[in-house]
């Protein structure tokens, strides 16, 4: 049980459009997802806490209006990095949160970002 | 702001070998302390939550200590396999309205057989 997926895996984008990144809790229901973002080298950084029917909370530094978060379902939360630019290049990863103790996380296999 | 340390950054380790690395933080002022085993490709695996100092978390052949007053945890293995290679994350999760995880760098094991 407790499996994420993400979609998709990889992705190559042109500079300047948009890429939508989908991730699903499969067999349990998430009030709250995280996304994380990965530079090479670096460690995990959370970019927002995605929250189900209600607008996301973002970490200091991350551009609310670049990086769009919609978790319209318990199920779903989808990241859209709008007017990509070759920085935005990264790993993105999210997170579910069944709400159980001990508030375990359950990661997606995350998606790479490639922008030309 | 949590502070997570990991070291080390990466290791090689022969089949059978016992191994074992270290997350440190400075600051004892969380609410839990998360492991994760990471293999490539796949999503990281939890591993084991602690939060009292002085716990002992043990899954088969891995084990973890946590030590809040001097600021460490150790991950142990024992017996490495081929299998057990795999990107291991130390996490700190905040206590109330940070309850945010703060992520270390990892460590990379590598077991060779």
């Amino acid at each position: 049980g407790a499996v994420v997926s993400q979609h998709p895996s990889w992705v190559i984008c042109k500079s300047g459009t948009s890429v939508k990144i989908e991730c699903r809790s499969l067999d349990f229901q998430a009030t709250t997802m995280f996304w994380y973002r990965q530079f090479p080298k670096q460690s995990l950084m959370l970019m927002a806490t995605s929250n189900e029917g209600s607008k996301a909370t973002y970490e200091q530094g991350v551009e609310k209006d670049k990086f769009l978060i919609n978790h319209a379902s318990l199920t779903l939360s989808t990241l859209t990095v709008t007017s990509a630019h070759p920085e935005d290049s990264s790993f993105y990863i999210c997170s579910a949160d069944p709400g159980l103790a001990p508030n375990e996380q359950f990661f997606g296999p995350g998606t790479r970002l490639t922008v030309l | 702001i949590l502070n997570v340390e990991q070291s080390p950054q990466s290791l090689h380790v022969q089949e059978g070998d016992s191994t074992n690395f270290t997350c440190s933080f400075p600051s004892s002022n969380f609410y839990a302390l998360h492991w994760y085993r990471w293999e490539t490709a796949k999503s990281p695996e939890a591993l084991f939550v602690m939060t009292l100092n002085g716990d002992e978390k043990k899954k088969g052949r891995i084990s973890a200590t946590l030590n809040t007053k001097e600021g460490y945890s150790y991950l142990y293995i024992k017996g490495s396999q081929p299998e057990d290679s795999a990107t291991y994350l130390c996490a700190l999760k905040g206590r109330g309205s940070n309850y945010k995880l703060t992520f270390g760098k990892g460590t990379l094991l590598t077991v060779n057989p």
